[in-house]
């Protein structure tokens, strides 16, 4: 059974839009949270990390928040840009240590049109 | 900086082939992991180690072996390939939550 579901499956967005991408998740202990980028058949760039119970990170263009009792993580993009385009995954971790397992959700599609 | 790199970035082989996908990181860190990327799912782990000489299975292990020799390099075998195994493979190493990396990817195809 899928533990991480990210909505919507596919995004498509006019360059200078903001959008709001979805990741909901079952996994339990859920010790943090990550959002990566990734590029059409590139490796995964960690946008953010979220940790705490109710939590939100910035960086640049790209700000995130965390609610641990309702299990839900929303990844912001403000402004998007053509290089925007890539595919945004979710990432749970369920402990703090590498002895845990990350679970991963099968991705949101951003395109990025002009 | 922190890097893990993997090799080839593609590979062809033939079913029942003999196929080795190399990864070495440079970031000191004690975990490192395997995973496959296909179309509709999340990374799902195949093998991961703690250190040299050590190695976990993972969540679909069917088909692969793996060996850490170094702290630095860990390689994934598939010594009999199979199509079903044809996949976008990524190598990564942590030592904590805050620390997580990733190669590039090997794209394997298996005719």
């Amino acid at each position: 059974k899928t533990q991480v579901e990210q909505s919507p499956q596919s995004l498509v967005v006019r360059q200078g839009e903001n959008c709001v991408l979805q990741c909901n998740y079952s996994v339990t202990p859920d010790n943090h949270l990550r959002w990566f980028k990734q590029d059409t058949g590139k490796g995964l760039v960690s946008l953010t990390v979220l940790v705490d119970q109710k939590d939100k990170t910035s960086n640049g263009r790209y700000s995130a928040t965390l609610d641990k009792d309702a299990k839900h993580s929303t990844l912001h993009i403000t402004a998007t840009l053509l290089d925007d385009t890539a595919t945004y995954i979710c990432v749970v971790g369920d402990r703090g240590s590498a002895l845990g397992r990350l679970h991963f959700g099968a991705g949101t599609q951003l395109i990025v049109i002009p | 900086e922190a890097a893990v790199t993997q090799s080839p970035r593609n590979k062809v082989t033939v079913t029942g082939g003999n196929v080795t996908l190399s990864c070495r990181q440079t970031n000191s860190h004690n975990y490192m992991y395997w995973y496959r990327q296909d179309t509709g799912h999340g990374l799902r782990l195949i093998h991961y180690s703690y250190g040299a000489g050590n190695l976990q299975i993972g969540d679909v292990p069917d088909g692969y072996k793996a060996t850490r020799t170094t702290q630095e390099d860990f390689f994934l075998l598939l010594e009999l390939a199979s199509p079903s195994q044809t996949s976008l493979y990524f190598c990564a190493s942590t030592s904590s939550a805050e620390t997580l990396y990733f190669g590039s990817g090997t794209r394997l195809t298996v005719l």
